[in-house]
């Protein structure tokens, strides 16, 4: 099964609202990526977060790892229409592969 | 835009053939990576290339290969095509081995029929 694993698989809000994604994996990691993917569209990368990192920020989004647990999670606050898309977290395992998660398909309605 | 190109954007192509697709990473960029992106199995990593030489190695099926070349564009060579490789093809490039941000390229969608 994948390495990542994001939940909720889908997720709908009002414009305004906060939106939290999390994601699992199995292995020891470096750095964990959260990317998002409009339909159809290339991947763009949003954070990276390192493995010896708990907390980081970028604009309105809040990326937190917790190694002993084996999750992450991303908080996109203050929603906007233009915020739906797939996001994925991706997790790198020290160079030997690089493997995603199935995602969370985000719908933020206006 | 986020500065890698892949082409051709669009392949349609009967099963049993042979295709190439093509990235050019972003100037400066050492690694190439390659995924598949297909309904049923999701994003998947198939290979990734650090100046020049293969670096890590994913779910790439023996009937596929890349390359990567001394000017650092890379080549997904695909042969005895079949249905179930209908897919969308990223390149994605980062500034040197892993541990760095992927820029990916906007895709190369496949069709065999």
């Amino acid at each position: 099964s994948q390495q990542g694993e994001e939940d909720p698989q889908a997720l709908s809000i009002q414009e305004g609202e906060n939106a939290t994604m999390n994601c699992s994996y199995k292995t020891s990691i470096n750095n964990l990526q959260w990317y998002r993917q409009n339909s159809g569209r290339g991947l763009v990368h949003l954070i990276l977060i390192r493995s010896n990192e708990r907390e980081k920020h970028s604009g309105r989004l809040r990326v937190t790892l917790d190694t002993s647990k084996k999750s992450s999670s991303l908080l996109i606050t203050a929603s906007r229409a233009a915020d739906t898309a797939s996001y994925f977290c991706a997790t790198d395992n020290y160079g030997q592969n690089f493997v995603f998660g199935p995602g969370t398909r985000l719908s933020v309605l206006p | 835009d986020s500065g890698v190109t892949q082409t051709p954007k669009h392949l349609i192509t009967a099963t049993g053939q042979r295709v190439t697709l093509r990235c050019s990473p972003r100037s400066g960029d050492l690694s190439v990576y390659w995924y598949q992106q297909s309904l049923d199995q999701g994003l998947q990593f198939l290979i990734q290339y650090y100046n020049g030489e293969e670096r890590a190695k994913g779910n790439i099926l023996e009937r596929f290969s890349a390359q990567q070349f001394p000017d650092l564009h890379s080549e997904l060579n695909l042969s005895s095509l079949e249905l179930g490789d209908s897919a969308l093809y990223f390149c994605a490039s980062s500034v040197l081995d892993s541990g760095y941000e992927q820029y990916f390229g906007p895709g190369t969608r496949l069709t065999v029929t």
